[in-house]
């Protein structure tokens, strides 16, 4: 089945380690996004990448860092920079520029710093 | 810029009741509107979309409005199952299609 597929699924960190966060998916999509969500708030965009090669800083990019050299792939670095990195962390993409789609989302990484 | 307000929850609601839950967006041009369902530990979920005005979204017994007039788009379902306890979130996607904007979503817990 088509979808996106975020790994792992929980993860812990020491302070002071950068860690990778995978995110892939099977649709074809070409814009996909990453958003850290913590509890009672809403959604925060980190970044997001429309294209290949290419990438946008969001509201609170510091302290992330990402890369997107293959159009199903768009993996999330969290870096000993950022302080507060406990916080569940949100895959999501649409299919076409400019059309009026919905976000389609994995089912989320909860990292914790211990 | 873009933004969705939603009701702050969290809402507890006895089975079989009524449920609505507000949102309201501020936008240029006219945005796509969209409500997404969160279950505990999971991703969102698409429920309902509208993309223009006057348009109703629905599924699962769910329904919402698009009204350009008073810039909102509310959710509604008229009988409530312990199924539905999920935090629910209004969000919007701009005239680009490229730029979503969430609500900071509300807390929904249906008791038997």
């Amino acid at each position: 089945d088509g979808g996106i597929t975020q790994s792992p699924k929980y993860l812990f960190r020491k302070e002071g380690q950068n860690v990778t966060l995978s995110c892939e998916q099977n649709l074809n999509h070409d814009a996909m996004y990453w958003y850290r969500q913590d509890p009672g708030q809403g959604l925060r965009l980190i970044y997001y990448s429309q294209i290949v090669n290419d990438f946008q800083k969001g509201d609170i990019a510091e302290g992330y860092s990402v890369s997107r050299e293959k159009k199903e792939s768009f993996p999330l670095t969290v870096t000993s920079a950022q302080k507060n990195p406990t916080a569940f962390y949100l895959c999501a993409s649409t299919p076409t520029q400019g059309a009026a789609g919905e976000l389609f989302f994995g089912e989320g990484s909860r990292l914790t710093v211990l | 810029g873009d933004s969705v307000t939603q009701m702050e929850g969290p809402v507890t609601l006895s089975e079989e009741a009524f449920l609505t839950i507000n949102c309201t967006y501020t936008a240029t041009g006219y945005p796509s509107l969209f409500w997404y369902v969160q279950y505990p530990g999971e991703g969102l979920q698409l429920l309902l979309k509208a993309t223009k005005a006057d348009d109703k979204g629905s599924n699962k017994g769910f329904e919402a409005t698009y009204r350009k007039e008073t810039t909102s788009f509310h959710l509604e379902k008229g009988s409530v199952q312990v199924s539905d306890s999920a935090v629910y979130f209004c969000a919007l996607s701009d005239k680009t299609g490229n730029q979503f904007y969430f609500g900071t979503g509300t807390s929904l817990t249906v008791i038997p």
